[in-house]
């Protein structure tokens, strides 16, 4: 059983290339997370979804886009990458809500 | 809105001693969740403790227990007799309106 696979391990960019993250989850949970995590900050939201072809933003959504077009992936976009997206990236995953989260690995993004 | 706060950037512990990190909250939802998670170095996510804003009695999971008092919002970890191998970065965290949200993290170094 795989829980929560982010893809890829580590990626580094240029500035202003575009990425896809992939987060899939195998144990059909309904909501799905994205955050990042830099030093000093702890994980800040940047977008959420409650179920497949949903999203909403978070704490930090500007520079992103996501899709949910199926219930197992949730995928993060960066159309136009900043140094400012340099960090860890982690996707999470429940059943139903108040429910501890399954995290990923993480994903090291970093942008020169 | 939500808000999540956690005070103590880094803490210093002597091993075989109570350790408390404290975590306070802030939101207007009646119903929400809170939860501790640890980061060790290795970088992933694991879950300690659960508490819903409705139970009666303080979350205990072995050497940790949640110190709910709802009426000052806060939710602090207590982990007893702490060991070398509880040295790590831990997060508070809450759900509501289908959002969780983190602080930004209390390192704890357990000194032998």
């Amino acid at each position: 059983n795989a829980g929560v696979t982010q893809t890829p391990k580590f990626r580094v960019l240029k500035t202003g290339q575009s990425m896809t993250l992939l987060c899939a989850q195998d144990m059909n949970h309904e909501y799905m997370y994205w955050y990042r995590q830099d030093p000093g900050m702890g994980l800040r939201l940047i977008h959420y979804s409650v179920g497949e072809g949903t999203t909403a933003k978070g704490e930090v959504p500007d520079g992103y886009n996501v899709s949910r077009l199926k219930k197992q992936n949730f995928l993060l976009g960066l159309e136009s990458a900043a140094p400012s997206q340099t960090s860890v990236y982690f996707c999470a995953s429940i059943s139903g809500s108040n429910q501890p989260q399954h995290f990923g690995d993480g994903t090291r993004l970093s942008i020169l | 809105a939500q808000k999540i706060t956690q005070t103590q950037p880094g803490m210093f512990v002597q091993e075989k001693e109570a350790v408390t990190l404290d975590c306070t909250y802030d939101t207007s939802d009646p119903s929400y969740g809170l939860f501790w998670y640890k980061q060790p170095s290795s970088g992933e996510m694991i879950f300690l403790i659960y508490q819903g804003s409705y139970d009666q009695q303080n979350a205990t999971e072995g050497r940790y227990s949640l110190n709910f008092q709802k009426a000052r919002k806060s939710a602090n970890l207590v982990i007893s007799a702490s060991q070398l191998g509880d040295s790590a970065m831990y997060f508070c965290a809450m759900s509501g309106d289908d959002k969780i949200i983190f602080g930004k993290g209390t390192r704890l170094h357990i000194l032998p």
